[in-house]
């Protein structure tokens, strides 16, 4: 049973509008949801987090925010650029550091 | 530079076959996990480790085994490697918070034919 769910499994958007990518929880009781940025033969790389305490976090062209009554978590890129083009995972933790995934979302940012 | 290195990158081996995957980080990390990637599924936990001489079962442990005997590496064995275990392999450490702390090496794609 996927806990954490990214329905989308593509996105297109053409270069300096905003991506929104989209991800669905099942649990409350984590504390923290994150987003990883994966490029193809590399490992995933951090790229922004957020606290279930929070219902917003911004890190230069990305922001998090997050919908507890929801369950829900969006991820906002603006502008998009092409070295944005990648896998998008957004994944919850728990207090031993166990991180579970979402599928993952394919970002290709157009010219 | 500082990271998480993987061993191999690469590795095709026959049905029945073992072999071990070799994780080393130099960030002195508590923790370390490995987790595999097959498409449309994201990645999923196999075993993780909260220090020295532990290990512990996650997501997806079966025909797998790890061992944590010295702090900077995590081993992953594969005892009679099956087809359903051709995937991409990732380990990651992580000091101990929840924050995003976590570094993953590039992978170990693996084969079985």
């Amino acid at each position: 049973d996927q806990q954490v769910k990214q329905n989308s499994p593509s996105l297109s958007v053409q270069e300096g509008r905003i991506s929104i990518l989209n991800c669905d929880y099942t649990n409350s009781m984590f504390d923290y949801f994150l987003w990883y940025k994966k490029y193809p033969a590399e490992g995933p790389t951090f790229l922004i987090s957020i606290s279930s305490i929070k219902d917003k976090n911004e890190d230069g062209r990305f922001t998090v925010f997050l919908n507890k009554s929801a369950k829900h978590l969006s991820l906002h890129i603006v502008p998009s650029q092409p070295g944005d083009s990648a896998v998008y995972f957004c994944a919850n933790v728990d207090s031993w550091g166990k991180l579970q995934f979402g599928a993952g979302t394919q970002v290709v940012v157009t010219p | 530079n500082a990271g998480v290195t993987q061993t191999p990158k690469f590795r095709v081996l026959k049905t029945g076959q073992s072999m071990t995957l070799l994780c080393a980080q130099d960030m002195n990390h508590e923790y370390m996990y490995w987790y595999r990637q097959d498409p449309g599924m994201g990645l999923r936990l196999i075993h993780y480790s909260v220090g020295e001489g532990t290990t512990a079962k996650g997501e997806v442990p079966d025909g797998y085994n790890v061992s944590r005997l010295k702090k900077q590496n995590f081993l992953l064995g594969l005892e009679s490697a099956a087809p359903s275990q051709t995937s991409v392999y990732f380990c990651a450490s992580n000091f101990g918070g929840q924050d995003g702390g976590y570094t993953f090496g590039s992978g170990t794609r693996l084969t079985v034919v």
